[in-house]
């Protein structure tokens, strides 16, 4: 079975411009999470997507959005991005039905903003 | 208070010694808890999971959970200088099943 699979790898940026990051899930797993690490922060959750449907979302403000397909590929998008901004974004794929499925972490998307 | 804390470390110790990690939680609605593996550069690989209190063994890893303690371990045995990496606990609650609350992870250093 493929893995989780994230583009781009790489990005850069400038402040105020925006960004869209996209995810494929492993095969026949519903739920897509996004996460935010930074060496100061570490893993911050943004959202978690479900059947199409935002699920859960963290403290993050409105300039981070996403969406997820009827294929159960996500994107997340930034706006208006920040200095701050700067870090690996991950997303992880699960059956997201029961609290014992686990979460497979994509490759990452290093996001850095200049 | 973080939802997940984790002995901050570094830890170091010899090649072929046991590793331990350590985890707490806050939130008693927490029932199931994972350990992923992170080296530098690459993202969290999972390496095991634990949803009943009691010890859980796979090959040389250990996880131990002790759910009124709010306490979460991971023991390696016979510990690699593979093995160096960043280890992350993380905790999920049966409300928010695609939210998993990670600690700020301990990195271990395996020196031959």
């Amino acid at each position: 079975k493929a893995g989780v699979t994230q583009t781009p790898r790489y990005l850069i940026k400038t402040r105020g411009q925006q960004v869209t990051l996209s995810c494929s899930p492993i095969s026949g797993h519903r739920s897509v999470s996004w996460y935010q690490q930074t060496p100061g922060q570490g893993l911050q959750f943004l959202f978690e997507y479900f059947s199409e449907t935002q699920r859960n979302k963290g403290n993050f403000p409105g300039r981070f959005s996403g969406r997820q397909f009827s294929n159960s590929r996500s994107e997340m998008n930034v706006s208006t991005l920040e200095l701050g901004d700067s870090a690996l974004y991950l997303c992880a794929s699960s059956l997201g039905q029961t609290s014992t499925d686990t979460q497979y972490f994509g490759p990452g998307t290093r996001l850095t903003v200049l | 208070q973080k939802e997940v804390e984790q002995n901050s470390g570094p830890l170091s110790v010899p090649e072929g010694a046991i590793a331990s990690l350590n985890c707490t939680y806050s939130d008693r609605g927490s029932q199931s808890f994972f350990w992923y593996r992170q080296y530098s550069g690459k993202s969290p690989e999972l390496i095991m999971f634990i949803y009943s209190n009691g010890d859980k063994e796979d090959g040389r890893f250990t996880a131990q959970l002790n759910k009124a303690s709010q306490y979460v371990s991971l023991l390696i045995r016979d510990s690699q200088p593979s093995d160096s990496a960043t280890y992350l606990c993380a905790a999920r609650r049966g409300s928010t099943l695609g939210r998993l609350y990670f600690g700020r992870g301990t990195q271990l250093t395996v020196w031959p």
